[in-house]
């Protein structure tokens, strides 16, 4: 199985910060990898596919980058709505997330 | 406009089986390439990939649950369904269906409570 690793587990920001949140595969899976932002009491909702593409509707302030093992959310300007924890998901093989990102306003 | 909603029985007793419905619109599974999974999340397992299945009656499951778990449609009525057998407590979760481009779950339905007590 490949295990999908998300750091870190918690992270305080403020508005207008950039925001950075990590995800880590156990092995290659090239670029296949997604971003899910779940809100409170909400269903997960598509970010970014593909590592780097940004789902229809979504704001150009998040983005994607990374290949291989490494993979990087980018928020370029937080804003109080995106206070969420957020997932990524590996589909190299079947499909696995991970354990989420909760980000919260300082 | 895409929508689905799962519906099922909220609560069951250990070893009973789990049936659920995805009922869904804006887009049909007699489609070619279309998919819908089903997803659960608990707060022991974090976001858990199921079962999905294709339009041409495909069927994939998680290699960990594989033995327990049914997924089956129905394309004239646009409805999607999973059954698990022997249900325990680990298995409370809100459990989801979603449209799966098959790479990326790109609706999904507001989910369902499912506890097992006894």
């Amino acid at each position: 199985d490949i295990q999908m690793t998300q750091s870190p587990s918690f992270l305080s920001a403020s508005v207008g910060d950039r925001v950075t949140l990590n995800c880590k595969a156990s092995q290659n899976i090239n670029k296949y990898l997604n971003w899910y932002q779940q809100k409170l009491g909400e269903a997960p909702k598509l970010l970014i596919y593909n590592a780097n593409s940004l789902q229809t509707g979504i704001p150009s302030r998040f983005s994607g980058s990374g290949s291989g093992t490494d993979f990087t959310l980018t928020i370029s300007s937080l804003q109080p709505e995106d206070v969420a924890t957020y997932f990524c998901q590996q589909y190299y093989s079947g499909y696995t997330f991970g354990a989420g990102t909760k980000l919260e306003l300082k | 406009q895409v929508t689905l909603k799962e519906s099922g029985p909220g609560i069951l007793q250990p070893s009973q089986t789990l049936s659920l419905t995805c009922s869904f619109s804006g887009f049909s599974l007699s489609t070619y390439g279309m998919c819908v999974g089903w997803i659960r999340q608990s707060s022991g397992k974090g976001l858990e990939w199921l079962a999905n299945i294709w339009w041409n009656d495909d069927k994939y499951y998680n290699p960990s649950l594989k033995n327990r778990l049914t997924i089956s449609k129905d394309t004239s009525n646009n409805q999607a369904f999973l059954k698990i057998t022997n249900m325990d407590t680990a298995d409370t979760a809100t459990y989801y269906c979603a449209s799966n481009n098959p790479y990326y779950f790109d609706y999904w339905g507001q989910g369902v409570m499912v506890t097992v007590s006894s």
